[in-house]
């Protein structure tokens, strides 16, 4: 039972460019919300989205947006990259109703 | 606003020692507790959680204790090993889902 996956593992960015995270939750989870994760700090909520809609949404700005498509798997985008963007995002699944999160590995964003 | 407060920032414990990590939250809807371990370059991994309608829960070596007045909840880990040595948080969620973390504690156990 494959868990959480993320693509890719590591990324290298320029500032004002945008970018696109993968994510494919646990099998049978439904429900996808992505945290990024500074480092030194602990993860920060960025949206969830649940059939296919962005269900919750944290204190970031509209250049973060996101997709889910009907096999669940989860995108995330983020327009005109600034460098405090540089973070680890975190993608995790769960099933509708239950608080149990499965964290992927993350994908390590860079932007110079 | 920090609504979840995690302290302390790192720990050093001997092998065979309690490692101990405090969170104090301050939304009283929080309804979930997860407690995360999170080893370099990985995500986080659930160790073990709690709702407010208990006041401890042990899972093996790890054990939840929680005080729903004083907005407090804290991990204990029994016979800390050098295994456990990694960055643990403290979560609170009010729906499923979305979860609030603590900053994190760095925990070293030597051995």
């Amino acid at each position: 039972d494959a868990g959480v996956t993320q693509s890719p593992t590591h990324l290298i960015k320029t500032r004002g460019q945008q970018v696109t995270l993968r994510c494919s939750p646990k099998s049978g989870h439904d429900t996808v919300s992505w945290y990024q994760q500074a480092l030194g700090q602990g993860p920060q909520f960025i949206f969830q989205y649940y059939e296919e809609e962005e269900r919750q949404r944290g204190n970031f700005p509209d250049r973060f947006s996101g997709h889910q498509f009907p096999n669940y798997s989860s995108e995330l985008n983020v327009n005109a990259l600034l460098l405090g963007d540089s973070a680890l995002y975190l993608c995790a699944s769960s099933l509708e109703g239950d608080e149990t999160q499965y964290f992927g590995p993350g994908t390590r964003l860079l932007v110079l | 606003q920090q609504q979840v407060k995690q302290s302390p920032q790192s720990l050093i414990v001997q092998k065979g020692g309690i490692s101990i990590i405090n969170c104090a939250y301050e939304n009283t809807a929080f309804d979930y507790f997860p407690w995360y371990q999170q080893f370099p370059g990985k995500g986080p991994a659930l160790l073990i959680a709690i709702r407010p309608d208990v006041s401890e829960k042990k899972e093996g070596r790890f054990t939840i204790s929680f005080n729903k007045s004083a907005k407090q909840f804290s991990l204990h880990i029994m016979d800390s090993q050098p295994g456990d040595s990694a960055t643990y948080f403290c979560a609170a969620s009010t729906n499923a889902g979305k979860s609030t973390f603590g900053d994190g504690t760095t925990l070293t156990v030597k051995p």
